[in-house]
């Protein structure tokens, strides 16, 4: 399984853009990156995936280089509200089972 | 609609005791994971069924921990005798795609059990 390195902790403020970078770098060609969203008392929130360049939706974008080694989540003009704990992982859409694994995640702190 | 829902919301044991832990997935959903989160801890991954068949129970730790899909629906947990270290929060997932953990998957707000 392909483990992912990001960092522990991460500061912002309201209004910024924040970036997120993952490691993966003995990530598997059939692996797709995904980045789930965690509050306190939630469960995770899928966020969004990506395969390779760029992709994005409603809430971030996600940008993969070419060698796929790394990610990066970018959340747009954060608020306090995006307080959260931010997992990256990769995994294949092809096998069954435990292709998922968390990891401990960055903590985002959105301060006023 | 409706997400994963689960049940007891907060559940606190005395050590020894059994517990079971109920998973409502999203109706139509094939797969059902369990994951197990420690304070502090990203999610891990417990077992997962792909409707009534468990495929893989690799992460559960210890035989005291089962699980269950008897109709490829509701889902119940049971810890039996349970242990301090078993304090943690219990979370359900369930994803429309029959086979590849990494499709999105739609988590429930989780069981808190803390054991006395």
């Amino acid at each position: 399984l392909a483990k992912t390195t990001q960092p522990i902790s991460m500061d912002s403020y309201e209004g910024q853009e924040v970036n997120i970078t993952c490691s993966h770098n003995n990530i598997a060609t059939n692996d797709y990156i995904t980045w789930y969203q965690q509050f306190p008392s939630q469960g995770p929130r899928f966020i969004i995936q990506g395969y390779k360049t760029k992709v994005t939706n409603e809430v971030a974008s996600l940008f993969i280089p070419a060698d796929r080694k790394s990610s990066t989540l970018s959340l747009p003009r954060v608020s306090l509200s995006d307080t959260a704990v931010y997992y990256c992982l990769v995994g294949d859409r092809a096998h069954t089972g435990n292709m998922l694994t968390f990891g401990g995640g960055t903590r985002l702190m959105v301060k006023p | 609609g409706a997400g994963v829902s689960q049940s007891p919301r907060y559940k606190v044991a005395k050590r020894g005791q059994d517990v079971a832990l109920r998973c409502d997935p999203i109706s139509g959903h094939v797969s059902l994971f369990w994951y197990q989160q420690a304070l502090g801890q990203g999610p891990e991954f417990l077992t997962y069924f792909q409707n009534e068949a468990q495929l893989d129970k690799s992460g559960l730790p210890s035989d005291r921990f089962f699980a269950e899909r008897p109709e490829g629906s509701v889902s119940t947990l049971k810890i039996q005798r349970t242990q301090q270290e078993d304090s943690a929060v219990y979370l359900c997932a369930s994803s429309l795609a029959r086979t590849g953990a990494a499709y999105e998957q739609y988590f429930g707000p989780g069981t808190r059990l803390t054991v006395t």
